[in-house]
């Protein structure tokens, strides 16, 4: 099964406007990734966030997180029509992998 | 409805030897995709397969790596001469279809000693 909830599960956002999803997860970690699925095509890693870290960024992506509300959330700044795909976070426990139900982001030209 | 099942769970082979790992999708599906995972890094994608084809697999390594999906049965991935750098968590997705959500098994920890 699969720990992690996402909000929302769909957006839709202007080019150029940023983006925010959510996750949400039940148990203790060692880390959380960030995943973009492009269809048919197989899962991207984004960017890894440490149980010790607070925030990260990478390019245009940035992450943050919480382990006393145990969330997460990705900010997409700056969209491009390219970015319209699903993202899903995944929390790892050192001995689970589980993954998010995923958000499903357009971003309209 | 069952989940993806992976076995098995834990593999533990000697430098030399052969992997496989087993996948059985969700009902209904015919999408797999295979990713492997190092510790503390993110999932790497391998190969995407749909029954009896290779749809992509330009993330797996060209020597020693093969996936198949047959008409019937899981999918499987072979590791062939097995070295300390495979050992690795191995994870395979199913999903219904090309633009379908990818539903993820537990994952095989492949150990090479």
């Amino acid at each position: 099964s699969q720990q992690g909830e996402e909000d929302p599960q769909a957006l839709s956002i202007q080019e150029g406007e940023n983006a925010t999803m959510n996750c949400s997860y039940k148990t203790s970690i060692n880390n959380l990734q960030w995943y973009r699925q492009n269809s048919g095509r197989g899962l991207v890693h984004l960017i890894l966030i440490r149980s010790n870290e607070r925030e990260k960024h990478s390019g245009r992506l940035r992450v943050t997180l919480d382990t006393s509300k145990k969330s997460s959330s990705l900010l997409i700044t700056a969209s491009r029509a390219a970015d319209t795909a699903s993202y899903f976070c995944a929390t790892d426990t050192g001995n689970q992998f589980y993954f998010g139900t995923g958000t499903s982001l357009t971003v309209i030209p | 409805n069952a989940g993806v099942m992976q076995n098995p769970r834990h593999l533990v082979r000697r430098r030399g030897q052969e992997a496989r790992l087993r996948c059985s999708p969700m009902k209904g599906h015919s999408h797999v995709y295979w990713y492997r995972q190092l510790p503390e890094e993110g999932l790497k994608f391998m190969v995407y397969l749909q029954k009896e084809n290779i749809i992509d697999e330009s993330g797996m390594p060209k020597e020693r790596f093969s996936a198949e999906f047959p008409k019937e049965g899981p999918s499987i991935l072979r590791i062939q001469q097995v070295v300390r750098g495979d050992s690795a968590a191995y994870f395979c997705a199913s999903s219904l279809s090309s633009i379908d959500t990818q539903y993820f098994g537990p994952g095989t920890r492949l150990t090479v000693l």
